[in-house]
């Protein structure tokens, strides 16, 4: 298994451009989600999904889409990137209510 | 989800034990205690969880007090490698779909 998988591992962006993280996990993991982790500080839930067709709000959804149309991927999209969304981006699984699986992350700079 | 106190760092010599100690005092009966650690420049990864009673894995122990109101991870013997940023989170076992993040410990080990 390659577990949970993100790309790309580093990306730059201009302020206003849009952008999509990937995340894919091979382990059909019912439970999918998003967090972004900035200096210093904890990880904060961005979005979520229980299964295909349904996802649902984190602490700070703004600014950020996101679907799930097959079990195995969850994308997140950055509509209109702006510098405070300078972050690094982490992808999870789980079966529900197992323990978490994370991916290695995105660093993302936006200027 | 109750919150947890955890200290902002500590520091431990390599080989030697670490008890690293979460505060949650609001507990409720069906709130399990995860641990999990985060290695420089990666993403967090499971540690340990328990609900009642001490529990051990290859990778630490946790014991959990009484009134269930703190807990402590237990490292049995520091290694370099250990230094990382140690969460203690609460998850509710019926209701609980997120992780929230707090702080977290950072360690240090010194050889």
């Amino acid at each position: 298994n390659a577990g949970v998988t993100q790309t790309p591992k580093f990306q730059v962006l201009k302020t206003g451009q849009s952008m999509t993280l990937q995340c894919a996990q091979d382990m059909n993991h019912e439970y999918m989600s998003w967090y972004r982790q900035d200096p210093g500080m904890g990880l904060r839930l961005i979005h979520y999904s229980v299964g295909a067709g349904i996802t649902d709000q984190g602490e700070v959804p703004n600014g950020y889409n996101v679907s799930r149309s097959t079990t195995e991927d969850f994308p997140l999209r950055l509509l209109s990137a702006a510098p405070s969304q300078t972050s690094v981006y982490f992808c999870a699984s789980r079966r529900i209510p197992e323990t978490q699986y994370f991916g290695p992350g995105t660093r993302l700079l936006v200027l | 989800d109750a919150k947890t106190t955890q200290p902002n760092s500590m520091e431990s010599n390599e080989e030697e034990p670490v008890h690293l100690p979460c505060n949650h005092s609001t507990i409720s009966g069906t709130d399990y205690i995860h641990w999990y650690r985060q290695l420089p420049s990666q993403g967090p990864e499971y540690v340990i969880h328990g609900l009642t009673s001490n529990v051990n894995n290859r990778m630490a122990s946790l014991a959990i007090a009484e009134d269930r109101k703190s807990s402590t991870l237990i490292l049995h013997r520091a290694t370099l490698r250990d230094a990382a940023v140690y969460y203690c989170i609460l998850r509710d076992a019926y209701y609980g779909q997120n992780f929230v993040f707090g702080p977290g410990t950072r360690l240090s080990v010194l050889p």
